[in-house]
């Protein structure tokens, strides 16, 4: 059982390079979430997905695109990339998606854009 | 975020003494306030949390109370070791209109424990 799991661990881009940020839960979770890191800020909620098949803004969604692949797997994608954007990312799962169900934590990926 | 303010943003303490971390929500209607732990390098964990229907939960070294008139909830962690350095974030739900609400994050404290 690895819980969540992130790729990859780290990234550099360039400005205007683009890629994706891939999650993968095996707790058979139904909401899946991505955050942002910043230091002095906190975790940021990005996007997050209530339930297979539907996805929805959180506080710092511009840039940012994300896709629920299936029920196991969430993925956040950067069309082009910024450095506003370097960041930690952490994807995250909990059994429902209401706010007082814990969320359990991936790894997290570490991401420079120059 | 906005809606929940943390404090301290860093704390040290020599072992064995106790930490305070003290957080401020803004929507009445949080019910749910849990606590996470991020050792350097590593993902943020849940250690406590403790819903609106209790004033006070301990877990060992660590309790968590709740004051839902003045809307503050707070951390405490007695007799600190070495392991606890780490950062702290509170969270509170926010509803906004929404039944289902989302969690928020406080800034984060940096605790600091000196042997």
């Amino acid at each position: 059982n690895a819980g969540v799991t992130q790729t990859p661990k780290f990234q550099v881009l360039k400005t205007g390079q683009s890629m994706t940020l891939q999650c993968a839960q095996d707790m058979n979770h139904n909401s899946m979430y991505w955050y942002r890191q910043d230091p002095g800020m906190g975790l940021r909620l990005i996007y997050y997905s209530a339930s297979e098949g539907t996805t929805d803004k959180g506080e710092v969604p511009n840039g940012y695109n994300v896709s629920r692949l299936n029920k196991r797997e969430f993925s956040l994608r950067l069309e082009s990339a910024a450095p506003s954007q370097t960041s930690v990312y952490f994807c995250a799962s909990s059994q429902t998606p209401t706010a007082t169900d814990t969320q359990y934590f991936g790894p997290g990926t570490r991401l420079t854009v120059l | 975020g906005e809606n929940v303010e943390q404090h301290p943003s860093t704390l040290s303490v020599q072992e064995g003494d106790s930490a305070v971390i003290k957080c401020t929500y803004s929507d009445s209607a949080s019910n749910y306030f849990p606590w996470y732990k991020q050792e350097l390098g590593k993902r943020p964990q849940l250690i406590i949390d403790i819903r609106s229907n209790v004033g006070e939960k301990k877990d060992q070294r660590i309790a968590v109370t709740l004051n839902k008139t003045a809307k503050h909830f707070s951390l405490h962690i007695t007799e600190t070791q070495p392991e606890d350095s780490a950062v702290y974030f509170c969270a509170a739900p926010f509803h906004r209109g929404s039944t289902l609400g989302r969690l928020y994050f406080g800034r984060g404290t940096q605790l600091t424990v000196w042997p």
